[in-house]
């Protein structure tokens, strides 16, 4: 069995600051790790993704994240939120025999201040 | 343009009124999903599809139905839809499986039932 907890619900920063999103995740298998981002209105895009290469993994729009293992643990960065970035944010684990499932987490709704 | 398209985009039923939500993707992808999206509980999975007739639950799969006749279509079937599938709808599909690869969402379907 596989879950994935965001441990925030709500993240509120200023612009040009930086961006903390957290994330843990258990799974019973070597994981693959995804952060999708959701505009309003719009479907998922994929932001970045870990699978079992280099554990720091960079995206899109100046986001990061760093898998570590011994913390379980995917949380993702930014150096400075843009107004733009203003989303919400779902990580995502997928670790299952046949990697058909896809694992969400809660969810994080990411406001930037002016 | 590759893309899921998934229709309609907003729905509104009443229990008990069978209705279908198509989705179709231009991608020659094999695998196919559906998630429901609701507020706190990120997205889950509905049913999914290895391929052309292949098709499986996911988590949350009572009170729905799929079909996978052709590749490209995975269309969501609600025989009696009730009020508490009221929910936001995604459609995604993947090269051959969720473990490694991107998956591409659909821009959703708001269905209420009431």
């Amino acid at each position: 069995a596989q879950s994935v907890t965001q441990l925030d619900s709500h993240v509120s920063v200023s612009e040009g600051t930086p961006v903390l999103l957290r994330c843990n995740y258990s799974s019973s298998y070597s994981p693959s790790l995804f952060w999708y981002v959701q505009h309003p209105n719009k479907g998922l895009q994929l932001l970045l993704k870990y699978t079992s290469a280099a554990t720091l993994v960079k995206g899109i729009n100046g986001f990061e994240a760093e898998f570590k293992k011994s913390e379980t643990s995917f949380h993702l960065t930014k150096p400075s939120a843009h107004m733009s970035d203003a989303a919400e944010y779902f990580c995502v684990v997928s670790g299952s025999n046949a990697g058909n499932m896809l694992t969400f987490g809660g969810g994080t709704r990411l406001m930037v201040k002016p | 343009e590759a893309q899921v398209t998934q229709n309609p985009r907003y729905l509104i039923t009443v229990t008990g009124k069978k209705l279908t939500v198509t989705c179709s993707q231009n991608m020659n992808h094999e695998y196919m999903s559906w998630y429901r999206q609701d507020p706190g509980l990120g997205l889950r999975q509905i049913y999914y599809s290895m391929n052309v007739e292949v098709t499986d639950k996911g988590d949350v799969p009572e009170g729905y139905k799929v079909s996978r006749k052709e590749k490209r279509n995975f269309p969501l079937i609600l025989e009696s839809p009730s009020p508490n599938q009221t929910s936001l709808y995604f459609c995604a599909s993947s090269l051959n499986g969720f473990l490694n690869t991107e998956a591409f969402f659909g821009q959703g379907t708001r269905l209420t039932v009431v």
